[in-house]
């Protein structure tokens, strides 16, 4: 069965960079047809989605995170991460790593991340 | 972006009552929708993709259906464990983009 597991710091300070990694388990980062995501969520709001990268390295982001989302695949650790520069509060989110096969079928348990001086 | 509505914003309703729940996309996504659940300091889940494809292991008082822009999410039969928050999500064109939720609540 496949999980994922979500690692980084759970605070940030402003202007600094947001770095995140998803640990895969119980299958491996490099095989079958799935997009690797990033989507996160503050308080009280809906999810918003981060962006994704392919097995082979293909990565589609969201605009509205301008050039700061940077997202990459280490299949040698079976890992993909995030990382986002130049926080703001804004950025103040719980943070979910997720596999995407026509849905989001399976996610990790969510990382807290405040950004706060 | 292509924005995702959902109506309404929040229900009341009791065990056994029929639940509709509505997404209305702001151009057309096909089939690319899904839906999911949310319970408090939970995980989201995936209740349906492709707008009417039952991910495996959901009970089947759950279906959904639409295409292009209006959508729906129905419950038969309001069970205790289904009282939570549900999102549509479409997965047409980036960026995605997730309905700002229908809170159901027990009456």
């Amino acid at each position: 069965q496949v999980q994922l597991q979500e690692s980084g710091p759970g605070l940030v300070k402003p202007s600094q960079t947001l770095s995140l990694t998803c640990t895969v388990s119980g299958d491996s980062i490099s095989s079958g047809s799935y997009y690797w995501s990033w989507i996160r969520q503050p308080a009280g709001k809906g999810p918003e989605w981060i962006g994704r990268i392919y097995t082979s390295g293909s990565i589609n982001h969201n605009p509205s995170l301008k050039s700061r989302v940077n997202i990459s695949l280490d299949t040698s650790k079976n890992q993909f991460s995030l990382k986002l520069t130049s926080v703001t509060a804004a950025d103040t989110a719980v943070y979910y790593c997720a596999r995407d096969l026509g849905g989001y079928t399976v996610w990790g348990r969510g990382t807290l991340v405040t950004v706060s001086s | 972006d292509i924005q995702m509505t959902q109506s309404p914003s929040s229900v009341s309703a009791s065990v056994g009552d029929r639940v509709t729940i509505t997404c209305r996309a702001s151009q057309g996504i096909s089939s690319w929708l899904a839906w999911y659940q949310q319970k408090p300091g939970k995980v989201p889940k995936l209740l349906i993709y492709a707008a009417s494809s039952l991910q495996s292991g959901v009970p089947s008082r759950f279906s959904g259906s639409g295409s292009g822009t209006d959508f729906t999410l129905t419950i038969s039969s309001l069970q205790p464990e289904d009282f939570a928050t549900y999102y549509c999500q479409q997965a047409s064109s980036f960026p995605y983009t997730f309905g700002q939720g229908t809170k159901l609540e027990i009456k």
